[in-house]
């Protein structure tokens, strides 16, 4: 069956340091990957696209990256900051519809 | 731009009552969705609709139905309200040029 992983444990670093996040899917072949951030009582809300023959995508201190023979992505927050912390949520684009992953929960010590 | 606005934000129902939550969007998008969140289950797609006057289930159609109203509302409705559909609903729209989806606030369903 089609499936999407995301951590599930909480993610704690320290500030300044770089936080990385992991999503791996299996039984998809999505054409593009999206990024989003939700914060606690608030809808997700969009960070970045990746698409299936793009190896890397940045924006600011957001870098994605996307291995379709591995079936996986991987999203960095350089230099990261409390602000940072809020629940970080991977989805895979097919046709009409968006798949989302249940979600890593990141935590930014000060 | 208001983008998602999703009515009601909070809502107890009895079980069996029955209720509708409503969406609306003003970005011109032609696809519209509802998903449901619960904890350790991440978003799931209830139903959607990729243009007006066309509706599709999603992964978890059963005890709902909804209607596309025009090409800015989507309406989801709850016919005989369980507990199991106690949660945090979220509508949204597509903008098909980008792929980006734009998320409402969130309507928290508590059924008792």
């Amino acid at each position: 069956s089609q499936k999407i992983e995301q951590n599930s444990e909480a993610l704690n670093i320290q500030e300044g340091k770089t936080a990385t996040l992991t999503c791996n899917y299996t039984n998809y072949s999505p054409a593009y990957l999206q990024w989003y951030r939700q914060d606690p009582g608030r809808g997700p809300v969009f960070l970045l696209l990746i698409r299936e023959n793009e190896k890397e995508k940045r924006k600011e201190r957001l870098k994605v990256t996307f291995d379709t023979t591995l079936k996986q992505s991987l999203f960095h927050i350089t230099a990261s900051q409390p602000a940072d912390s809020a629940t970080y949520l991977c989805a895979l684009g097919a046709t009409n519809k968006l798949i989302f992953g249940t979600g890593t929960l990141l935590a930014v010590q000060p | 731009n208001a983008g998602v606005t999703q009515t009601p934000k909070f809502q107890v129902l009895k079980t069996g009552q029955s209720m509708t939550l409503q969406c609306a969007q003003d970005m011109n998008h032609n696809s519209m969705y509802w998903y449901r969140q619960d904890p350790g289950m991440g978003l799931r797609l209830i139903y959607y609709s990729a243009s007006e006057g066309t509706t599709d289930k999603g992964e978890v159609p059963n005890g709902y139905n909804v209607s596309r109203l025009n090409k800015r509302e989507f309406s989801l409705r709850l016919e005989s309200a369980a507990p199991s559909q106690t949660s945090v609903y979220f509508c949204a729209s597509r903008d098909r040029v980008g792929n980006t989806i734009y998320f409402g606030e969130g309507s928290w369903l508590t059924v008792v």
